[in-house]
C-alpha cells in the first residue's frame, strides 16, 4: 500500500511563532494533497487542497495567510501555521492521492499545541 | 452540497457481538463512499470503499458495508467484534475521484469484554 508520512508527530510552540508541518508520500507521486484539521472529539474539516506546482485552494473560512501551504514537489507538501495562537492548537492530518486515483492515503497526523 | 450524517456518536458493544455503525449521506450527484478507522492520536486507515458495482462491499478486518441508493445509506457492519476494534470510525463521501472527502462526525466504537 501507499505510505504517507507526516513530520513532526507532535509539536509544542510558543504563541506568536510559526510552525511547519511536512507531509511526504514515500512510495508514490502525489499530484493532490489535502490538509485537514481535527478538533478534540470532532470530525475532520478540510482546510485546503493543493496540487503540485500550483496554489492551494482553501475552504471557506480558512485564512490563507495564516495557514501557508506549499506543494512544490510530487512527494512533499508543507503546512506552515504562522503566528500561531492557542486556538490553533489541534490535530492536523494530511492525505495524498495519485493522479487518477480514487483513494486518499492519510498521514499519521501532527498534534500541535500552542502555549 | 454533500453532507454525511453518522447517527450514533458512540456505540458500546460486547466482544464477539455483531455491530452496525450507521451512515447516511446527501448529494445531488453520484458519489463514492468510504469508511475509515482512526485509533487515538493516529491518522486514518481505509476500511472499505464503494465506487460502483456490487452494493455489498467487503473491507479489511472483517468489516463490510452495504450501499443503499434509495435510502442514501452506507452502513458499516461486522458480525463479531474484538476488543481491538475499539476506535473511532468515520464515514466519508466524495463526488468524484480526485475530489475532496466530506466526513461525518464519527462514531466511537467501544468493545467491552
Amino acid at each position: 500500500g501507499a505510505v504517507v508520512s507526516q513530520h513532526p508527530s507532535w509539536v509544542i510552540c510558543k504563541s506568536g511563532t510559526s510552525v511547519k508541518i511536512e507531509c511526504r508520500s514515500l512510495d508514490f507521486q502525489a499530484t493532490t494533497m489535502f490538509w485537514y484539521r481535527q478538533f478534540p472529539k470532532q470530525s475532520l474539516m478540510l482546510m485546503a487542497t493543493s496540487n503540485e506546482g500550483s496554489k492551494a485552494t482553501y475552504e471557506q473560512g480558512v485564512e490563507k495567510d495564516k495557514f501557508l501551504i506549499n506543494h512544490a514537489s510530487l512527494t512533499l507538501s508543507t503546512l506552515t501555521v504562522t503566528s500561531a495562537h492557542p486556538e490553533d492548537s489541534s490535530f492536523y492530518i494530511c492525505s495524498a492521492k495519485r493522479a487518477g486515483g480514487f483513494e486518499a492515503f492519510f498521514g499519521q497526523g501532527t498534534r500541535l499545541t500552542v502555549v | 452540497a454533500q453532507s454525511v450524517t453518522q447517527l450514533d456518536s458512540q456505540v458500546p458493544v460486547f466482544e464477539e457481538a455483531p455491530v452496525e455503525l450507521r451512515c447516511n449521506y446527501s448529494s445531488s450527484v453520484s458519489v463514492y463512499l468510504f469508511w475509515y478507522v482512526q485509533y487515538p492520536n493516529q491518522g486514518l486507515q481505509l476500511l472499505l470503499k464503494y465506487l460502483s458495482g456490487s452494493t455489498l462491499v467487503k473491507g479489511i478486518n472483517g468489516f463490510e458495508a452495504e450501499f443503499n441508493k434509495s435510502q442514501t445509506s452506507f452502513h458499516l457492519r461486522k458480525p463479531s467484534v474484538h476488543i481491538s476494534d475499539t476506535a473511532e470510525y468515520f464515514c466519508a463521501v466524495s463526488e468524484g475521484y480526485g475530489n475532496k472527502l466530506v466526513f461525518g462526525a464519527g462514531t466511537i466504537l467501544r468493545v467491552k469484554s
